[in-house]
């Protein structure tokens, strides 16, 4: 869905390095939310964000943290990677009131070396 | 702790055959159920969604079958074909009805093949 935007598309970075991964909409949707995707595992929820100042931890949220710059704008940052960090990380948007579809970006894969 | 318990892992089906995923839940709060379908390469992409006061949903070829007493909800695929070889995904959402409050919990996803 090219309305979202991840960026980048792969990265493999090195343990302990700082790595931020980036999600930017033209839907003009209020919710984003972060997904890591692995074999066996599903989606699993990472953070989620109602808008500019609400900010909620996901299931998995250990190890990440996240900065919505701006309605159009929502940020993963991993402080210090680790291999089981490795995955692919889905970036998602729904309008903002009752039930909506997920919009998904095409995922950046990473690989923590 | 799934919350979203979805199989098979992996399902090979003929052209022309039935497939069918199931999914069950555990919380009776979840009031939307939607299917994604995942092409290699892609984000998922919504595919079809109920609610629980409908018991099927049916969209061309793709139906969903709802049992809530049974907490239990399945995707049928009928007359298959090799483009629906994808990852299927099932999912149930918490949403509030006046704020913006809606968190999304996935299973853990069915491989389809489609064989000619």
């Amino acid at each position: 869905d090219a309305d979202v935007t991840q960026t980048p598309r792969n990265r493999i970075t090195k343990t302990g390095k700082r790595i931020m991964l980036e999600c930017s909409q033209t839907k003009g949707h209020d919710r984003m939310y972060w997904y890591r995707q692995d074999p066996g595992l599903g989606l699993r929820l990472i953070y989620y964000s109602f808008d500019v100042k609400d900010i909620n931890k996901g299931e998995i949220s250990d190890g990440y943290s996240v900065s919505r710059q701006a309605q159009a704008k929502f940020s993963l940052s991993l402080e210090s990677a680790i291999p089981n960090q490795t995955a692919l990380y889905f970036c998602a948007t729904a309008t903002g009131s009752g039930n909506s579809p997920l919009h998904f970006g095409n995922g950046t894969r990473l690989t923590v070396t | 702790q799934q919350q979203v318990k979805q199989s098979p892992q992996s399902l090979i089906v003929q052209k022309g055959g039935i497939s069918i995923i199931n999914c069950a839940y555990e919380n009776t709060a979840f009031d939307y159920f939607p299917w994604y379908q995942q092409f290699p390469g892609k984000g998922p992409a919504l595919l079809i969604a109920i609610r629980p006061d409908v018991s099927e949903k049916k969209e061309g070829r793709f139906t969903i079958s709802f049992n809530k007493s049974a907490k239990q909800f399945s995707l049928h695929i009928m007359d298959s074909q090799p483009g629906d070889s994808a990852t299927y995904f099932c999912a149930a959402s918490i949403s509030s009805r006046s704020g913006g409050y809606q968190k999304v919990t996935f299973g853990t996803g069915t491989k389809l093949q489609v064989i000619p």
